[in-house]
């Protein structure tokens, strides 16, 4: 299939590490977001989300934290696999936009055997 | 459970073409979304269904686009005449609807190409 993403930004690490992978969002009203991974020739696939009340949650291998002071968001992957490899996008989601989800940037996660 | 379905996956036409595109949500979703994804960005919302409502349809182009889901079930979106700049990734994704927050999860897609 083809590839989604060829001039995105590019996180490489080793199997077993753990990845971070972060994510900037735009909108100070925001109060729900989602992380999705989107593998080659395929639709985005739902990870993890988090509302505006928390600031951590975790879920099987991954964490997602949300920094609002600085509208910042991560995701952590524990002892990342090669099953891991993909482009991961963040997700934003407001009231006053409609609860319409607005997509950042992704970035592409290399994972090196 | 099967998990939203679309067709075809590809579609190659020439311009001024028309082009169709079916999806079919998770059973017992009422909140249907096209999205359009171009290579390398994120998805970007062309039109949202509740039930057979379009309640968001502002990003749709409509002098060329159209899009329908008569018993709020499956949807066609519609390109007629397609432009080379049409082609892209066509996502369907649907959701159960009716509160906060809705997770919406996504189809294959359909990869179009114009000619």
């Amino acid at each position: 299939g083809e590839s989604v993403g060829l001039h995105l930004p590019t996180l490489s690490v080793q199997e077993g590490d753990n990845s971070i992978i972060n994510c900037a969002y735009s909108n100070s009203a925001s109060d729900y977001f989602i992380w999705y991974k989107q593998e080659s020739g395929k639709g985005p696939q739902f990870i993890i989300d988090i509302r505006s009340n928390m600031d951590k949650r975790q879920g099987q291998r991954v964490t997602v934290l949300l920094n609002k002071t600085v509208k910042h968001l991560s995701l952590q992957i524990a002892a990342t696999q090669p099953g891991d490899s993909a482009v991961y996008f963040c997700a934003e989601n407001s009231m006053d936009s409609s609860y319409k989800l607005i997509f950042g940037s992704g970035t592409r996660l290399l994972v090196r055997p | 459970e099967a998990g939203v379905v679309q067709s075809p996956r590809y579609k190659i036409i020439e311009k001024k073409q028309p082009v169709a595109f079916w999806c079919n949500p998770i059973s017992g979703h009422n909140t249907l979304y096209w999205y359009l994804q171009n290579l390398g960005q994120g998805p970007e919302l062309l039109i949202r269904y509740e039930n057979e409502e379009a309640v968001d349809d502002s990003q749709l182009p409509k002098d060329r686009f159209s899009a329908e889901r008569l018993k709020g079930v499956d949807s066609t979106l519609k390109i007629q005449p397609a432009e080379l700049g049409d082609s892209a990734v066509y996502l369907c994704a649907s959701s159960l609807g009716g509160g906060t927050p809705d997770t919406q999860y996504f189809g294959p897609g359909t990869r179009l190409t114009v000619l």
